[in-house]
């Protein structure tokens, strides 16, 4: 049974960079989609972007523009979140999920990680 | 993006109550819906798959239906831990889009 474990608590300066961690346990990440979810406080779900390993596709929205990376370390099953230029509004808890699919191109998110907290301040 | 709304934002129901509620697609998006139960201060956890399909280890008072535009998760009898958020996302196309959430509160 996969579980996701993510890096700890971040704390950054604005215009700064942060990278988040997502690493499998239990289970490889192979022939899998790792899908990135972010939540602003009291706020609901963002999806961020996704990236598959194996084939080293990464998918992300437009508004993130060149901030935004998905990189993924096969050989120690670890998917990483890197933001740069960070104002306040990056705040947020990052989610990492895996994505499972059946016949279509893009599915469901089970299970997640814990979250990290990323808190961009002066 | 496709857009996602949720109705109510917000409710209150008694343990044993039947409760639904509702989510819609601003366009067809057949049955590439999920949805998902968010405690306070935990993660997201994926409740039904493809509008219907119960995740392992739901109970069963859980339901989805729907397709197209209009879905529907339903709790056939409302537990004390079911208070939590609970979210619809589309997977028709990228990016998948969440709905804004419904908070069920249990008296």
């Amino acid at each position: 049974q996969v579980q996701l474990v993510q890096s700890g608590a971040e704390v950054k300066k604005p215009g700064s960079s942060v990278r988040v961690s997502c690493k499998a346990s239990g289970g490889s990440l192979r022939d899998y989609t790792i899908t990135w979810v972010r939540q602003a406080p009291g706020q609901g779900l963002e999806w961020v972007g996704r990236i598959t390993p194996r084939l080293g596709i990464e998918n992300h929205a437009l508004k993130w523009k060149d901030r935004l990376k998905l990189r993924a370390d096969k050989s120690t099953r670890t998917v990483y979140l890197d933001l740069s230029s960070l104002t306040s509004d990056d705040s947020a808890v990052y989610y990492c999920a895996r994505e499972n699919r059946e016949t279509y191109h893009i599915g469901w998110l089970d299970p997640w990680g814990q979250g990290t907290q990323v808190t961009v301040s002066s | 993006d496709i857009q996602m709304t949720q109705s109510p934002s917000s409710l209150s129901a008694s343990v044993g109550d039947r409760v639904t509620i509702t989510c819609q697609a601003s366009q067809d998006i057949s049955s590439h819906l999920n949805w998902y139960q968010q405690r306070p201060g935990k993660a997201p956890n994926l409740l039904i798959y493809t509008a219907s399909n119960m995740n392992a280890g739901v109970p069963s008072t859980f339901s989805g239906s729907g397709s197209g535009t209009k879905f529907t998760l339903t709790i056939s009898s409302l537990q004390a831990e079911d208070a939590a958020t609970y979210y619809c996302q589309q997977f028709h196309e990228l990016p998948p889009t969440f709905g804004p959430g419904t908070k069920l509160e249990v008296k």
